[in-house]
């Protein structure tokens, strides 16, 4: 158990629908990242937030969006949904904001199925 | 960040040591080699991170070459749960976190 918890662990909905997944990070730890997985893409990079402020981006599509709050939990938000956007997404969580400062923590990830 | 090649896949038998190599020949002076594994569709696992040095820790060992251009993560005694993708990514020393995974090393443990 990593210590990050992400819900819902699998959702189902239908293209053109909106999404919101949900990240608590470790106790303590103040950055919070999206990754997206694909079949056909591997782990992707999507964005971080440090302390309820956007700190990097990736490849994220302007459909998607995400937020840190001040509890330090964060959602991504996925809008217009496409077959393309089915895959899982995984949060992660460190202390710090920068590779020097330790391990990335990842959670066991949400599964989302587009029809 | 510096790009990474790993083989695709690799197996070795339950008990003996799994010797993963990675190839980074553009890594800079301030860029770490940090290796993830992903068993099956979990969530990417931390195992061990280096800049110069071989490092060790409970999970594994790494050795980087002194020109730190490769490096070899070690599993000194695989076991079935450690058939997983092996990830090899450099990483700058300030940089944000921004993992670049690659396609990894498909490890599989034989019994």
């Amino acid at each position: 158990d990593s210590g990050v918890t992400q819900t819902p662990k699998h959702l189902i909905t239908a293209t053109g629908q909106r999404v919101t997944l949900r990240c608590s990070p470790r106790s303590g730890d103040l950055s919070v990242y999206w990754y997206q997985q694909s079949l056909d893409q591997g782990l992707q990079f999507l964005i971080q937030y440090y302390n309820g402020e956007e700190r990097a981006k990736g490849n994220i599509l302007e459909r998607f969006s995400a937020q840190q709050f001040p509890d330090l939990h964060s959602e991504l938000n996925l809008s217009s949904l496409e077959l393309g956007d089915s895959a899982l997404y995984f949060c992660a969580s460190s202390v710090g904001v920068r590779a020097d400062t330790g391990e990335l923590f990842f959670g066991e990830g949400s599964r989302l199925t587009v029809l | 960040d510096a790009k990474t090649t790993q083989p695709p896949s690799m197996d070795c038998a339950e008990g003996r040591a799994a010797n993963l190599p990675c190839n980074h020949s553009t890594i800079s002076g301030n860029e770490y080699v940090y290796w993830y594994r992903q068993i099956h569709s979990q969530g990417p696992q931390y195992i061990i991170h280096g800049l110069k040095n071989n490092e060790t820790n409970e999970m594994a060992s790494l050795i980087i070459t002194e020109d730190r251009k490769s490096s070899t993560l070690i599993l000194p005694h695989a076991t079935l749960r450690d058939t997983a993708v092996y990830y090899c990514i450099v990483l700058g020393l300030d940089s944000s976190y921004k993992l670049i995974f690659g396609s990894g090393t498909r490890l599989l443990v034989r019994p």
